[in-house]
């Protein structure tokens, strides 16, 4: 695997569902996004992990908990999800402090809350 | 806080024709960071090209260039030779480079299609 990976793809989950969403990246980085995609409004910064910190949460609802275990691997947990939380979920990583600061994306994973 | 505004939601080019799309952006900082990237159907998103804002040069690679303006804070992206592979939606982004600030900060994005 190269770059930035994440499962699943697709999910389709109902408001009393609880799912988790998984980003690994294999670029060395040490700071980890997750971002939020809807339809015709800019990407949406949810959570920054930097140096395994978390640094940032963006006033994101309670009904998403980031976990970063280790600078390589970041999770979403989701829980009583509303249908306006629909939308494509972007992980990214970058390396901090070294005088670039260019993320690199992940392909995504489509949720969708029914 | 900083803010990003792309104007064209939609643009279109003949196929190697060359298309600009326009970024402005809002920031109180006198050193940052400023990206273009690409987002394919495919959906993953592409780093196309950055640039610091100390360099005055603007930055290149390949077709496509970037017409930085500090001053008018004005960020422009040129693609050249537009192939069909180009069609995609490009977001500007901003990035500060202060510890603690780490998000990018994009614009809504504008599609461009290439028309053979």
């Amino acid at each position: 695997e190269t770059g930035v990976t994440q499962t699943p793809r697709h999910l389709v989950m109902g408001m009393t569902n609880k799912k988790s969403l998984k980003c690994e990246q294999h670029l060395g980085h040490n700071a980890m996004y997750w971002y939020k995609q809807s339809a015709k409004k800019p990407l949406e910064l949810m959570f920054v992990y930097s140096l395994e910190e978390r640094v940032e949460n963006n006033s994101v609802p309670s009904r998403f908990s980031p976990e970063c275990p280790n600078s390589s691997h970041l999770f979403l947990h989701l829980h009583t999800l509303q249908p306006e939380d629909s939308a494509l979920y972007l992980c990214a990583s970058s390396q901090e402090r070294a005088n670039s600061y260019e993320q690199y994306f992940g392909p995504g994973t489509r949720l969708t809350v029914t | 806080a900083q803010t990003v505004t792309q104007s064209q939601p939609e643009m279109s080019v003949q196929e190697a024709e060359t298309v600009t799309l326009s970024c402005t952006y809002d920031t109180s900082e006198s050193d940052y960071y400023l990206f273009w990237y690409k987002q394919p159907p495919s959906r993953q998103m592409i780093l196309v090209i950055r640039q610091e804002a100390y360099k005055q040069q603007n930055a290149t690679e390949n077709r496509f260039s970037v017409n930085f303006q500090k001053a008018a804070k004005s960020f422009s992206l040129k693609i050249s030779d537009s192939q069909l592979g180009d069609a995609a939606m490009y977001f500007c982004a901003y990035r500060s480079p202060l510890f603690g600030n780490e998000k990018l900060t994009f614009g809504t994005g504008t599609r461009l299609t290439i028309i053979p």
